[in-house]
């Protein structure tokens, strides 16, 4: 059984340009949830979706970000207009439904020129 | 709302010798805690977790931790550790039924031969 996995691992982007991540959840997981980790920080939780439902966006900023977890295909984060400082290692997870552990994929480090 | 303190930013230890990570959580509401391994540029690996029932649980890599409801703390211990624990360590809690993780800010145990 695969783990999570999420591409690219490192991405590079200029200011003003859009970045998407993508994140496989293990197979069977139908829950996903997305975190950020500014340097030398910890983790912050940004949203939690399930199948073709964001359940809760609580953490994503206002503005720029979005997430979807369509019925067919990975889940996407979008951040649109980048600027340096959404500079980050973005970390996806998944779970089964109903449990309460969640396994982190390798997380993709996005950098803003 | 939950939150998680990590004191000790930086542990330096030497190989073999004991060592504690200190985890202390603040929460109105029973709670789910976590330790997770971070080895640099990787993803987050689940060292263990308590869910309910024995408060002493034990996890991967020699690693245990023991609940304490009344010092709201999780602590994470090893009898003997080896060089290849060096790593960032994350203590997490989540409210039953949120799935959202609230993380400390991280410990990082440098092991020295």
């Amino acid at each position: 059984n695969a783990g999570v996995m999420q591409n690219p691992r490192h991405l590079v982007r200029r200011r003003g340009q859009e970045a998407r991540l993508r994140c496989s959840p293990m197979k069977g997981h139908s829950h996903v949830y997305w975190y950020r980790q500014l340097p030398e920080e910890g983790l912050k939780f940004m949203v939690y979706l399930q199948k073709e439902n964001i359940i809760d966006e609580s953490g994503m900023p206002k503005e720029r970000f979005s997430a979807e977890f369509p019925k067919e295909g990975p889940s996407i984060l979008r951040i649109q207009q980048v600027v340096r400082g959404d500079s980050a290692a973005y970390f996806c997870a998944s779970s089964p439904p109903e449990q309460e552990t969640q396994y982190f994929g390798p997380g993709t480090r996005l950098l803003v020129l | 709302a939950q939150s998680v303190t990590q004191l000790d930013s930086q542990v330096p230890v030497f190989e073999e010798a004991p060592v504690e990570l200190r985890c202390n959580y603040s929460s109105s509401v029973s709670v789910y805690l976590f330790w997770y391994v971070q080895y640099p540029n990787q993803g987050l690996q689940l060292l263990l977790k308590y869910l309910s029932g024995s408060t002493l649980v034990k996890g991967i890599n020699g690693f245990e931790a023991e609940f304490n409801k009344s010092q709201t703390s999780f602590h994470l211990r090893k009898p003997s550790v080896h060089i290849s624990d060096t790593a960032e360590y994350f203590c997490a809690v989540s409210a039953p039924g949120t799935y959202k993780y609230i993380f400390g800010t991280g410990t990082r145990l440098k092991v020295l031969a």
